[in-house]
């Protein structure tokens, strides 16, 4: 059962620190997707690749974070430093980019608290 | 650019009554319409899609929705609800924007099945 996996789950951290978030795309899939989730915003698209290659990164405070595909099997999202506000829960979802549509499969997510 | 609106952030419904979640779109571009689930602490699951062809698209779960281009509508229906239909529900499009092709979502609607 093909899934993308996340990690970690949960992640409590000081005010300060680095955070990394890691994700593994499904098989096969060539778009990756990072979104945050909060009760006041929603899920917003902070970053999404094809192919290893960052196409839009707009949503992405650029002063704090960064957004990777080092390789194939794997995407990562920092935040350097961490804020309370970043507190929220990350997804990643990965995708099969075809004839201009492209359908999420979603992570379980990475609840963080910045403290 | 493309958004999306969801017009209720709460549903509150019966068990086995119809229920009706409202999606609007807006785009200048051929877009693709999706639904889909989260349950408390998880990810997205994708519920349906619209891609092309028939208007009425069935998904899982015994969902489904209708394409309405002239009123860029994407609301998706159950004719009976069971408890285990409570979980929040986000409409998405998927469009060309600025060039490439992003998955935005709406602000979600939040289905509560009471006994």
């Amino acid at each position: 059962d093909a899934r993308v996996t996340q990690t970690p789950r949960d992640k409590v951290t000081e005010m300060g620190q680095e955070v990394t978030m890691r994700c593994q795309p499904i098989l096969g899939h060539n778009t990756v997707f990072w979104y945050r989730q909060t009760m006041m915003q929603g899920l917003e698209l902070l970053a999404y690749f094809r192919n290893r290659a960052p196409l839009d990164d707009s949503g992405m405070p650029k002063d704090r974070f960064s957004a990777e595909m080092p390789d194939a099997t794997l995407a990562t999202l920092k935040i350097q430093p961490s804020e309370p506000r970043d507190s929220a829960v990350y997804f990643c979802a990965s995708g099969l980019y075809r004839g201009g549509n492209t359908e999420a499969f979603f992570g379980q997510g990475t609840r963080l608290t910045v403290v | 650019a493309q958004s999306v609106t969801q017009l209720d952030s709460q549903v509150p419904v019966f068990e086995e009554a119809p229920v009706e979640l409202r999606c609007n779109y807006s785009s200048s571009v051929s877009v693709y319409l999706f639904w889909y689930v989260q349950y408390p602490n998880q990810g997205l699951q994708l519920l349906l899609k619209y891609l092309s062809g028939s208007t009425l698209v069935k998904g899982i779960n015994g969902f489904e929705a209708e394409f309405n281009k002239s009123q860029t509508s994407f609301h998706l229906r159950k004719p009976s609800v069971h408890i285990s239909d409570t979980a929040e529900y986000f409409c998405a499009v998927s469009g060309l924007s600025g060039g490439y092709n992003k998955l935005i979502f709406g602000a979600g609607t939040r289905l509560a099945v009471h006994p």
